[in-house]
């Protein structure tokens, strides 16, 4: 079975704190992709990346940065977190081309206060 | 820019009933069109998927039926089960586009005893 984990399911922190969202995938998959959930805004992709080092912004990338330095391994960061990047957070995994299956992990609960 | 549009955004369902979700989307580049179901507390997983040379794909109690001339596609669930109470999106694939999806905005679906 494909597993994508996330270090953490639910995350306080404050106003202007930098936060780390680790993802870990264990299917050698090329792409992993960052999304964010928020009620009646579906899933909104904020970066991806198809191979180590590479990055590449997706809708909605502002106050957001990312870090892929193993294959299996993709970090978002929230440079100076803000109450309006309160979310769900949800990582994905997924071949580079022919099947097109994203997995997804349980996501991640950040409040922002 | 939401290039996917989708409907309703709740949905209530008799036990043994039909449940019917609509997308449309604007994008002609578009070739591949998964839905993909999300339980409370876990991360979206693909459900089924349909290519635009076909008009429907059946897979059990879940029918895609595809109208490429209009643009839209549609989640049928037939013999709804309260089991199948759960958060349901459509998305996108742009051709070339790397396995990257644009996701629709999410429909609540509850199936009711």
């Amino acid at each position: 079975d494909v597993k994508v984990t996330q270090s953490s399911r639910y995350l306080v922190k404050r106003t202007g704190e930098k936060v780390f969202l680790e993802c870990v995938q264990d299917m050698d998959h090329e792409n992993m992709f960052w999304y964010r959930q928020d009620p009646g805004l579906g899933l909104r992709l904020i970066y991806f990346s198809y191979d180590v080092k590479m990055k590449e912004k997706g809708d909605i990338p502002e106050g957001y940065s990312v870090s892929r330095e193993k294959k299996e391994r993709f970090s978002l960061i929230l440079e100076s977190a803000s109450t309006n990047q309160t979310s769900m957070y949800l990582c994905a995994s997924s071949f580079l081309q022919g099947v097109y299956e994203q997995y997804f992990g349980p996501g991640t609960r950040l409040t922002v206060t | 820019q939401q290039q996917v549009k989708q409907s309703p955004q709740s949905l209530i369902v008799q036990k043994g009933g039909i449940s019917i979700i609509n997308c449309a989307y604007e994008n002609t580049a578009f070739d591949y069109f998964p839905w993909y179901q999300q339980f409370p507390g876990k991360g979206p997983a693909l459900l089924i998927a349909i290519r635009p040379d076909v008009s429907e794909k059946k897979e059990g109690r879940f029918t895609i039926s595809f109208n490429k001339s209009a643009k839209q596609f549609s989640l049928h669930i037939m013999d709804s089960q309260p089991g199948d109470s759960a958060t349901y999106f459509c998305a996108a694939k742009l051709t070339g586009g790397g396995n990257k999806l644009t996701f629709g905005t999410g429909t609540q679906l509850k199936v009711e005893l």
